[in-house]
């Protein structure tokens, strides 16, 4: 069964600065995609970025973009110029490209944003 | 707003009870898909349906059922509550079972 690890249950950055959030995931599979959904205080999952993993090019959106090393199982976040509205939890999942459609996620890592 | 609703956004029962969840997808979305997001469990995949059919189960209790309509909404039926059901439980849909998936706002239970 595929696993998602996000090591950093806690991070905080000053605004204007630039953070990194760290995800690991296991699986045998070579098709499959990524996620990274951002919940606020209001609860709501919210899409950040999407990773195609037969893509080589790292995505991005906006002030948000991925570092997604496919041989080292690694998914981490960027996010760039930090603003407070980006204080939330961000979980990463993981999705096959086959079979079951679910997303598995991991516990999560709260993002504390300084003014 | 992903376009995803669900009613009701909150709901206190008590133990012993049976509750309906319901959500409607975002139009044109042919796939739903039910988590539920508790403290210790976190978020746990419980049940897909697609254009009506069941497609897949993840860690989904007997006293919990789900269906889908045939206007494409879909219903998640929790009886015999427990302490432990208390969670917040989201649906999600997508157009098809290959894209991204879009979150509702959530209901927000409480077993007392």
């Amino acid at each position: 069964a595929q696993t998602v690890t996000q090591s950093q249950p806690e991070m905080s950055v000053q605004e204007a600065e630039t953070v990194t959030l760290s995800c690991t995931y296991d699986t045998s599979e070579s098709d499959y995609y990524l996620f990274w959904y951002k919940q606020p205080p209001s609860r709501q999952m919210i899409l950040v970025i999407r990773q195609e993993a037969y893509k080589q090019q790292n995505a991005t959106e906006n002030r948000f973009s991925v570092n997604f090393q496919k041989a080292a199982k690694s998914f981490s976040l960027k996010i760039s110029d930090s603003q407070l509205g980006d204080a939330a939890m961000y979980f990463c999942a993981y999705r096959s490209g086959g079979g079951s459609e679910k997303l598995v996620f991991g516990k999560g890592t709260k993002l504390t944003v300084n003014p | 707003d992903s376009g995803v609703t669900q009613t009701p956004k909150h709901l206190i029962t008590a133990t012993g009870q049976r509750v309906t969840l319901r959500c409607s997808p975002r139009s044109g979305d042919l796939s739903v898909y039910w988590y539920q997001q508790s403290l210790d469990q976190g978020l746990q995949f419980l049940i897909q349906y697609y254009n009506g059919e069941e497609r897949a189960k993840g860690n989904i209790l007997e006293r919990f059922s789900a269906q889908q309509f045939p206007d494409l909404h879909s219903e998640l039926n929790l009886s015999s509550l427990e302490l432990g059901d208390s969670a917040l439980y989201f649906c999600a849909s997508s157009r098809l079972v290959s894209e991204t998936q879009y979150f509702g706002p959530g209901t927000r239970l409480l077993v007392l």
